[in-house]
């Protein structure tokens, strides 16, 4: 069974700086999406970024990028001039291929909580 | 992209009944998921709700204790029965869309309260 890790339980960054959030997870599958969603206290969970694991190139959002080391089996989150508004939890998420055209369920981790600091 | 509804938005019940939460999407959706978000945790899957065929369930999750119904491919119910304090959280809906992407879309979730 696939696993994901996030091993920050809180994290906290100044305004204007740059954080890194971790991810690892644990899969024997070779195809695979990885995914981080953030969650303000409103509760609803916001897409910031998708990696599919067969393109070797990491995935650009404006100010969210990732580094994905395949091998490694590490997702990590790169918040770049991190903002007022970027503070929430963070949530790794895991997703195998669909099958029979229909999307599986997202595996996720127990969240970074992120504070940005004024 | 897919918007979901997701009714109610919060809820207090008292111990021992039961609430139903509806999920509405506006496009047609081959799989619907529940999950369950326990204070300051993550997210848990409870069933996949297929249309057409029995909800499947995750371990430690049972028909009888979270009934749901998948009438068609736009909507879907969980019930929490016989509730306790335990099943105080947050649950939410999520689906993925038929055709392309792979985002999962989330409803608003409903935060329950039992007293």
């Amino acid at each position: 069974a696939q696993t994901v890790t996030q091993s920050q339980p809180e994290m906290s960054v100044q305004e204007a700086e740059t954080v890194t959030l971790s991810c690892t997870y644990d899969t024997s599958e070779s195809d695979y999406y990885l995914f981080w969603y953030k969650q303000p206290p409103s509760r609803q969970m916001i897409l910031v970024i998708r990696q599919e694991a067969y393109k070797q190139q990491n995935a650009t959002e404006n100010r969210f990028s990732v580094n994905f080391q395949k091998a490694a089996k590490s997702f990590s989150l790169k918040i770049s001039d991190s903002q007022l508004g970027d503070a929430a939890m963070y949530f790794c998420a895991y997703r195998s291929p669909p099958k029979g055209g229909s999307q599986g369920n997202l595996i996720f981790g127990k969240g970074t909580k992120l504070s940005v600091k004024p | 992209s897919a918007v979901i509804s997701q009714k109610p938005s919060r809820d207090i019940c008292q111990r021992g009944t039961s609430l139903t939460i509806q999920c509405q999407v506006d496009s047609q959706v081959t799989m619907m998921f529940w999950y369950r978000q326990q204070p300051g945790q993550s997210l848990t899957l409870i069933a996949t709700a297929n249309q057409g065929s029995e909800a499947t369930y995750e371990s430690g999750f049972v028909i009888d204790k979270f009934p749901i119904s998948r009438p068609n491919l736009t909507f879907s119910t969980l019930t929490v029965s016989n509730m306790s304090p335990e099943d105080s959280s947050i649950y939410l809906c999520s689906v993925g869309l038929r055709t392309g992407g792979t985002e999962a879309f989330f409803g608003q979730g409903t935060r329950l309260t039992v007293v």
